[in-house]
């Protein structure tokens, strides 16, 4: 089954704009909550990552924000650009779990 | 500093047939992980490799194996091939068995399976 739900399948967004993905875990264990971004023929590259101790995290452009009580996290891309046309995928885990769950991904597209 | 390698890049192989796929982990890594991408879907965990020995399994049937070297390398094997089985296989290393933070994985570009 899935742990870990991803919405939109895909989002198109303008040069500057503003991209955001959501993700909604079932798991309470879960403590570990990282994105990755893929492009295509490459693997996932570790983006950013939180843990509930905190409710958001800023990396540069990229920010999540987390809802333990919704069990709920999102990535906001701010200012987009054509270079971050890429897949993003939410994933969750135990902290120093073996294994990650991940989301079925976001297909961004940057539009310049 | 080199990255995760695998190969082949792609291969194409016959419903029934078995196959092999080959995974170099990053230099300083010890574990070695692979996770199956269905096209449009995320990565799914098959197994993890650490001390040469398997550390954990998800939901996968027998017929898919691996194997860890002294080196660290990993190998992938199917056997039985299903035309489900096609996919994009990756392979993460990582120094420890941990997933998480800046010490967890690095992933491959991964082998694209296509079984007909």
């Amino acid at each position: 089954q899935q742990q870990v739900k991803q919405s939109p399948q895909s989002l198109i967004v303008q040069k500057g704009g503003i991209s955001i993905i959501n993700c909604a875990y079932e798991n309470t264990a879960f403590d570990y909550f990282p994105w990755y971004q893929q492009f295509p023929g490459k693997g996932p590259a570790l983006l950013i990552a939180i843990r509930p101790d905190v409710s958001e995290k800023k990396e540069g452009r990229f920010t999540i924000s987390f809802n333990k009580s919704a069990k709920q996290f999102s990535l906001h891309i701010m200012d987009s650009q054509p270079g971050d046309s890429a897949t993003y995928f939410c994933a969750a885990s135990r902290w120093a779990d073996y294994k990650l769950s991940f989301g079925a991904g976001t297909t961004v597209t940057v539009r310049a | 500093e080199t990255g995760v390698t695998q190969s082949p890049t792609h291969l194409i192989k016959t419903r029934g047939q078995q196959v092999t796929l080959r995974c170099s982990s990053q230099s300083g890594h010890n574990t070695v992980s692979w996770y199956q991408q269905a096209l449009g879907q995320g990565p799914q965990f098959i197994f993890q490799y650490y001390r040469e020995e398997e550390n954990g399994r998800g939901n996968f049937p027998p017929r898919f194996s691996g194997l860890q070297f002294p080196n660290y390398s990993s190998e992938l094997n199917v056997n039985a091939l299903e035309l489900d089985d096609s996919a994009l296989y990756l392979c993460a290393s990582s120094l420890g068995t941990g997933s998480s933070g800046s010490s967890g994985y690095t992933f491959g570009s991964g082998t694209r399976l296509t079984v007909v």
